[in-house]
């Protein structure tokens, strides 16, 4: 079965500071990694994904996130974050074929002037 | 973005009704999906489709049925609402299975008194 771990509920951080946010996973064979963001009464939408090839990978809106195999995670982060980063943040699986993406419960991210 | 629009946007019913949410988008991607999100648990996937009249079963699929009649159009019925099933119910769409990016309506809002 496949599943992903974010082990942060919610995180507060300052304007200008820097932010990780954790994603562990499980699945059985080469997994395919995505961060999707939810702006508050929106949808979700990609940020970056990770399929092969180089283990940093970067997405839209400055994020970034490092695939680590051997510690199973894929954790997303920023160097400097803006007021309107403010929002929840998933995590999702998926591989090759998969029809199925399965997400994260998420990590609500707050920014404190 | 992709033209995906789900309706209602909010709506209230009594426990035993039937309710039915629609999807529907404009990119012909073969393949939508149902989920809900629920504080957490993030998103789970209820049912999908990877064609006309080609559908298949989610996490929590109990209690829900779908239907695909053409590929723009999408729907979900509860056919008795129960309290348990109060959520938000998000629509997503996409090209190929989780090698590419979803495209995610703004989500219904359902309560179930």
């Amino acid at each position: 079965a496949q599943s992903v771990t974010q082990p942060d509920i919610h995180i507060t951080v300052s304007e200008g500071a820097s932010l990780e946010l954790r994603c562990n996973y499980s699945y059985g064979a080469t997994p395919y990694l995505f961060w999707y963001v939810q702006s508050p009464g929106q949808g979700l939408q990609l940020l970056l994904k990770y399929f092969s090839g180089d283990t940093l990978v970067q997405g839209i809106k400055g994020f970034e996130a490092e695939f680590k195999r051997s510690q199973s995670s894929f954790n997303l982060r920023k160097p400097s974050v803006h007021w309107s980063d403010a929002a929840e943040y998933f995590c999702a699986v998926g591989g090759f074929g998969n029809e199925k993406l399965t997400f994260g419960t998420g990590t609500r991210l707050t920014i404190i002037p | 973005d992709a033209g995906i629009t789900q309706s209602p946007r909010h709506k209230v019913t009594e426990t035993g009704t039937p309710v039915t949410l629609r999807c529907h988008q404009t990119e012909n991607h073969r393949y939508m999906y149902w989920y809900r999100q629920d504080p957490g648990h993030g998103l789970r996937l209820i049912h999908y489709s990877y064609g006309v009249k080609d559908t298949d079963k989610g996490e929590v699929s109990d209690g829900y049925s779908v239907s695909r009649s053409k590929t723009e159009d999408f729907l979900l019925t509860l056919e008795s609402a129960t309290s348990s099933q109060t959520s938000v119910y998000f629509c997503a769409s996409g090209q190929a299975p989780t090698n590419e990016k979803l495209f995610f309506g703004s989500g219904t809002q359902l309560s179930v008194l």
